[in-house]
């Protein structure tokens, strides 16, 4: 069976600190991979997706990037993080160019101090 | 453009009640796909279903149903007898058949609907 690992799982940085946030998926191959963010709002924005290795469209432009180095990883990175930067951010994963639906990580929470 | 509602932000039951969240989309696409899923405390979104558009067959898994209108843009949930465990916040997405083959299949979410099942 397919799962998605993220980690950390929490992490608290200063303003401007650099950022990395990893999700790793086993059990498949060749997934389309997407990060999320969640604010306090609660809504559900997709930041980035992948169809493959280091084919990354970004959604919203912002201070974030992702990179995809390997088949079954994805990372999401910044240079220097903004208070804004706060947040819950999702991996998830779809099968391929004949699946629909997502599956999510079990998230991180990022607070940007 | 593509859009999903979900216009009740918080809802408050009491256990064994039955409860209905609500979903409107738009869409201009006549393929597409709708999903809901689960968001516990825990943080992680759980998938629960996935209707397409040529499919309006309305849905029954334990206790909780789910009603698919295109005549009105609808897709609600509702779960039957509700339990504490079933606290959590619900989305629903979109899909069109374009984003499935063309943007990576993205889906677009609603705003969530918060539901809270008292003892």
């Amino acid at each position: 069976s397919q799962t998605i690992h993220q980690w950390p799982a929490t992490l608290v940085q200063p303003v401007g600190s650099p950022l990395s946030l990893e999700c790793t998926v086993e059990g498949t191959s060749n997934p389309n991979l997407y990060w999320y963010r969640q604010a306090a709002g609660r809504g559900l924005q997709l930041l980035f997706y992948s169809v493959g290795i280091g084919q990354i469209s970004s959604e919203v432009p912002q201070n974030l990037s992702a990179s995809r180095p390997q088949d079954r990883q994805f990372i999401l990175s910044s240079k220097k993080l903004l208070l804004s930067d706060s947040g819950f951010y999702l991996c998830a994963w779809r099968k391929g160019e004949f699946s629909y639906e997502q599956y999510f990580g079990p998230g991180t929470r990022l607070t940007v101090t | 453009a593509q859009k999903v509602t979900q216009a009740q932000t918080e809802i408050s039951v009491v256990e064994k009640e039955d409860v209905t969240l609500d979903c409107v989309y738009e869409t201009r696409d006549t393929t597409y796909y709708l999903f809901w899923y689960k968001q516990p405390p825990s943080g992680e979104l759980v998938f629960l279903i996935r209707r397409n558009s040529f499919d309006e067959q309305n849905e029954i898994s334990g206790r909780y149903s789910w009603n698919f209108q295109k005549s009105t843009s609808s897709f609600n949930f509702t779960i039957t007898a509700s339990q504490v465990v079933d606290s959590a916040v619900y989305f629903c997405a979109l899909s069109e058949e374009y984003m499935i083959y063309n943007q990576g299949g993205k889906l677009i979410f609603g705003q969530g609907t918060e539901l809270s099942v008292k003892p």
